[in-house]
């Protein structure tokens, strides 16, 4: 399968703790995108990468999430000392000319 | 900026029955437009887009849609749904010019086909 992934697929977690997800994009994307999806709403862009590069980040991410993507390759998305706010599904895509999305971190907050 | 209107939350249909569903968009630039499909628990998958060219624009799982730039909007119809294609449908826009192409989604469709 040489689709988007990400891991872990659930995570569940008590306020406070920090937590890291990570996505491994398709190999030849130069581009890679985080998204945020609450119950009932559409993906809301976070961030995004241009190779290593954090290009563009949302003013939804606060100082709280920090994302990277060491060499171009697979990404992280850390959260630290996590809200009960925080409890969504984390998406990932990368993209050529069209954004390819991976199956999800579904985070809840306890 | 660009925003995506879904008027429909709910979109329920009887099987083999044929099904529209809605979308408006706003934007100040030229724009791209996308159809995505989610399952229960499942990521994203793209159903068809439109960059340029012909206004009707086929995709997968025979659904197709219709830009009309007069009325920015991006319906997406297909004229016989399964059981299979209870999803939730998100359209997405994308400024052309950016160069970072990120999607601004609608709230989502959610599409009910019964027996």
């Amino acid at each position: 399968d040489t689709g988007v992934s990400q891991d872990p697929r659930h995570k569940i977690t008590k306020r406070g703790q920090n937590v890291t997800f990570r996505c491994d994009p398709i190999s030849e994307h130069n581009r890679l995108y985080w998204y945020r999806q609450t119950l009932g709403q559409g993906p809301e862009f976070l961030t995004y990468f241009q190779n290593e590069a954090q290009l563009e980040k949302s003013r939804l991410l606060s100082d709280r999430f920090s994302a990277e993507r060491p060499k171009g390759s697979f990404s992280t998305l850390e959260i630290q000392r996590t809200e009960q706010g925080d409890s969504a599904m984390y998406l990932c895509a990368s993209s050529g000319y069209e954004q390819y999305f991976g199956p999800g971190t579904r985070l809840t907050v306890t | 900026a660009q925003s995506v209107t879904q008027l429909d939350s709910q979109v329920p249909v009887f099987e083999e029955a044929p099904v529209e569903l809605r979308c408006n968009y706003s934007s100040s630039v030229s724009v791209y437009l996308f159809w995505y499909v989610q399952y229960p628990n499942q990521g994203l998958q793209l159903l068809l887009k439109y960059l340029s060219g012909s206004t009707l624009v086929k995709g997968i799982n025979g659904f197709e849609a219709e830009f009309n730039k007069s009325q920015t909007s991006f319906h997406l119809r297909k004229p016989s749904v399964h059981i299979s294609d209870t999803a939730e449908y998100f359209c997405a826009v994308s400024d052309q010019g950016g160069t970072a192409s990120k999607l601004t989604f609608g709230t989502g469709t959610r599409l009910q086909v019964t027996l």
